[in-house]
């Protein structure tokens, strides 16, 4: 079995505070890393999906690194909303399969 | 255009029973995932299928079967029930490995009693 890390589990932050996230995955047999956000009582919906080492994604505040050398990845939120509160979850794919960290609870206080 | 869906939504099964979950999805993918999602513990892999005709195991396959005789659905079965099956059941499905993302669907609550 394949161990993905998230770290830290929860996070509490003030309304306009920059926070971020890891991911710890293994760093052989590496397809991809995918980052999700889960609202409570939804379905996970993708974030970004990463392939190559050094990848940097952005969606509006919210930006992934990638070192697949080293197995992690990095989720960057700039000035959290409280429309930012949810669960980040990432995902190593190897071959075919995808093994999902924990996730890292996010709540943003107004 | 639906996505991915998921019957029943909610379920509650006496120990020994079975039931199969349906996972169905109009998008064409070819790659489809159960997981089920316990407290604390993300998103486990329990069995997936890559076309139409094939199931492998994933992570924690044990107590479950699968069948994917037809490429928009995925079936998930239960043989007989166990309290340690309570959980929230999860779909996904994608259209390729690597870059690509996984569409999931709403879920199926499951409790075993």
């Amino acid at each position: 079995i394949l161990n993905v890390e998230q770290s830290p589990q929860s996070l509490h932050v003030q309304e306009g505070d920059s926070t971020n996230f890891t991911c710890s995955f293994p760093s052989s047999n590496f397809y991809a890393l995918h980052w999700y956000r889960w609202e409570t009582a939804k379905s996970p919906e993708a974030l970004f999906v990463m392939t190559l080492n050094g990848d940097e994604k952005k969606k509006g505040r919210i930006s992934a690194t990638l070192n697949t050398k080293e197995g992690y990845s990095y989720l960057y939120i700039k000035g959290s909303q409280p429309e930012d509160s949810a669960t980040y979850l990432c995902a190593f794919m190897g071959f075919n399969k995808f093994y999902f960290g924990s996730g890292t609870k996010l709540n943003v206080k107004p | 255009n639906a996505g991915v869906t998921q019957t029943p939504k909610f379920r509650v099964l006496k120990t020994g029973q079975s039931m199969t979950l349906l996972c169905a999805q109009d998008m064409n993918h070819e790659y489809m995932y159960w997981y089920r999602q316990d407290p604390g513990m993300g998103l486990r892999l329990i069995h997936y299928s890559v076309g139409e005709g094939t199931t492998a195991k994933g992570e924690v396959p044990d107590g479950y079967n699968v069948s994917r005789l037809k490429k928009q659905n995925f079936l998930l079965g239960l043989e007989s029930a166990a309290p340690s099956q309570t959980s929230v059941y999860f779909c996904a499905s994608t259209s390729g490995t690597g870059g690509i993302e996984q569409y999931f669907g709403p879920g199926t609550r499951l409790t075993v009693t």
